[in-house]
This record gives C-alpha cells, structure tokens and sequence, in this order.
C-alpha cells in the first residue's frame, strides 16, 4: 500500500513570492491534514478535511494560506505571499477514522520550506 | 487550551541504557499516539492507547496510559542508536475531533 505522497520534498522562494505544496493521501482515507513543523517541535495543525470539506482551519493564518481538496482525494496548501517567518516544513497526514476514540495518522514526508 | 507537555526535551544516553518519557496534560484523552520522527521524515505511528491504566509492549518499547487517561509514559529498555528520534505523543481531547502533538522529546542514543 503505498504511503501518503508530498511533493516537493524542498523548496526555496525569496519572500513575497507564492508558493504551493501538493499532498496525496493514502487510498480511502477520508480525513487529511496539513500541518506545520518548526524544528524540534510537534507538529501543529493548520487545517483538517473530512472528504472536501475543511472541517477545522481555526489555526490556518487565512490571509496568506489557502488551502484546497477539491475531489476529496488529494490537496494543495498554498502560500501568497511568503515570508521569512514560513520556513518550516509542512506535513500532510491522513487518517482512515473519523471517531472521536481514534486519530491515528499517516505522514508524508513532509515539504522543507526555506524562504530568503 | 489543551497542551501535551513532554519531558523531558531532549535526552542523551549511552547504548543499553533505560529510559522513560512522559506526556502530561490536564485534559482527558480519548485516545493516546506515539510516534516517532526522523530527520528528513515525517512521524510514523508507534502504537495507541485508549483504555486508562492500558499497557502496551512493542518489542523494547513499553507505553502506558494514566488511569485518568490524562498522561502517558514511553518506556525504552536496553536503548540502541536505532532509537535515535523525535518521540511525539499526541492526542484527541475527549469530547472534541481537536487533537494535538505534544512538546515533543528529542532522544539520542550514543554507541
């Protein structure tokens, strides 16, 4: 069974330029995460879809980061414009549950940001 | 705000030493994960508690969850340098579909 696809594994942009993240979840997995890692630290949730619909974006800074999965397969976390403070690497998880008792998630990768 | 807060944050030990890791928080859990990171690469599942007081092995890895489901502890006995990681327990808050990693520990296991 193949794993929880990201693409590009890094990136570097100079600030103010867009950049986007592509994620491809695990066959049959409904629910996706993207997540944002500073180095050393947890993983902190941005945004979390159950099928298309993002059911908790509380902690996605809407002003510059989008993010979409519109067929309820794969998805794409869009930065515009980045800054300096947006280098960290971003994961995407996903998840074959969707009850309260069980979370278990299944990483990408993950993409390294560096912005200049 | 539920916070998991690990200790300790980083710990460095000679091969065939024991340790533990502990993830404490004030909220309840529905349920427990423990994952473990390596550079480069994202977290991968290491097992999951649910039931309060739960106990479970994995090879030299043994997990525990806190009878008020409010705390977990990740043993390792006789550490290797494979051990060598991000430990990150995470959890969803009773109640809610929120869930959250903890502070995260950082282990190196010296040959």
């Amino acid at each position: 069974e193949a794993g929880v696809v990201q693409s590009p594994r890094y990136k570097i942009i100079e600030k103010k330029q867009p950049v986007a993240f592509w994620c491809n979840p695990i066959s049959g997995h409904n629910t996706l995460y993207w997540y944002l890692q500073n180095l050393g630290q947890g993983p902190e949730l941005l945004i979390r879809y159950e099928n298309e619909e993002a059911v908790d974006d509380s902690q996605l800074p809407k002003d510059r980061f989008s993010a979409e999965r519109l067929k309820g397969v794969d998805s794409t976390l869009k930065i515009q414009p980045a800054e300096l403070g947006d280098s960290a690497v971003y994961l995407c998880a996903s998840s074959p549950f969707r009850t309260e008792r069980y979370h278990e998630q299944f990483f990408g990768p993950g993409t390294r940001l560096t912005v200049l | 705000t539920q916070l998991l807060e690990q200790s300790p944050q980083f710990l460095s030990i000679q091969e065939g030493e024991n340790l533990t890791v502990y993830c404490n928080s004030s909220s309840v859990f529905s349920s427990l994960q423990w994952y473990r990171q390596e550079p480069g690469e994202g977290p991968v599942l290491l097992v999951t508690v649910v039931t309060g007081g739960e106990v479970k092995k994995l090879k030299r890895l043994t997990f525990q969850f806190g009878d008020a489901r409010k705390d977990s502890s990740l043993h390792i006995t006789a550490a290797q340098p494979g051990d060598t990681g991000l430990y990150l327990c995470a959890g969803g808050a009773r109640g809610t579909y929120k869930y959250i990693f903890g502070t995260g520990t950082r282990l190196k296991v010296l040959a």
